[in-house]
């Protein structure tokens, strides 16, 4: 069964970082990029970035330039997602995909990450 | 930037049909995946690339696109496929870009 599993929920305070993982399992974590999807209280899904299973290839959306950080440990089949600067407007519930061509096939539970002032 | 419309919500009565439209400027040329979201649930891939079912989806959804419209269709809807519903997109400016997605009520 392949599954995505992130960590748990976060609370930060304004300007702070959070730091996300999702663990994959049941493929080869080699074949497939892993990407990151946020989801504001009530909103749509807001694409951040993706990473390839080596981490020799990195694209993020312009909107986290400069404050997103996507790393990879292909010996735990792990990757992680980091972003700074936080504030109010970061409160989301942040998912991990799984990338194949060009769709989202398999998802994380979700992380929800809460800014405080 | 590419920008995808979709309409915010669509009532349908249980055993019709929901038809669920995305707009993009030629959209027609690209491939268009959408996705289900149950509250509280993350995202399920229903249709890939424009008209594909992944396993395990039921025949009743399917897709299509052509010109500036792909179009998700729900037949015989049930209570339990009442949801949040996104289209996306790959873009080579944009890259992966979704649209805010319409919320459909079973009556």
């Amino acid at each position: 069964q392949v599954l995505l599993v992130q960590s748990g929920a976060e609370v930060k305070q304004s300007g702070a970082s959070v730091k996300v993982s999702c663990k994959a399992s049941g493929y080869s974590f080699s074949s497939h990029h892993l990407h990151w999807v946020r989801q504001a209280p009530g909103q749509g899904l807001e694409w951040m970035g993706g990473i390839s299973p080596g981490g020799d290839y990195r694209d993020h959306a312009q909107n986290f330039q400069g404050r997103v950080t996507m790393t990879t440990d292909p010996s735990l089949t792990t990757v992680y997602m980091e972003l700074s600067g936080l504030t109010s407007d970061d409160t989301a519930v942040y998912f991990c995909a799984r990338l194949k061509a060009y769709a989202f096939d398999v998802w994380g539970q979700g992380t929800l990450v809460t800014v405080s002032s | 930037s590419y920008v995808l419309t979709q309409p915010p919500s669509v009532s349908v009565a249980p055993g019709q049909t929901a038809t669920i439209t995305c707009g993009g400027n030629n959209i027609g040329r690209k491939g268009v995946h959408w996705y289900q979201q149950k509250p509280g649930l993350a995202p399920v891939l229903v249709i890939y690339d424009d008209s594909y079912r992944p396993s395990g989806i039921p025949e009743r959804f399917s897709g299509s696109n052509s010109g500036n419209t792909a179009t998700l269709t729900i037949r015989w809807v049930e209570a339990g496929d009442e949801a949040d519903y996104f289209c996306q997109v790959w873009d080579p400016t944009d890259y992966h870009v979704f649209a805010s997605g319409t919320r459909v009520t079973v009556l």
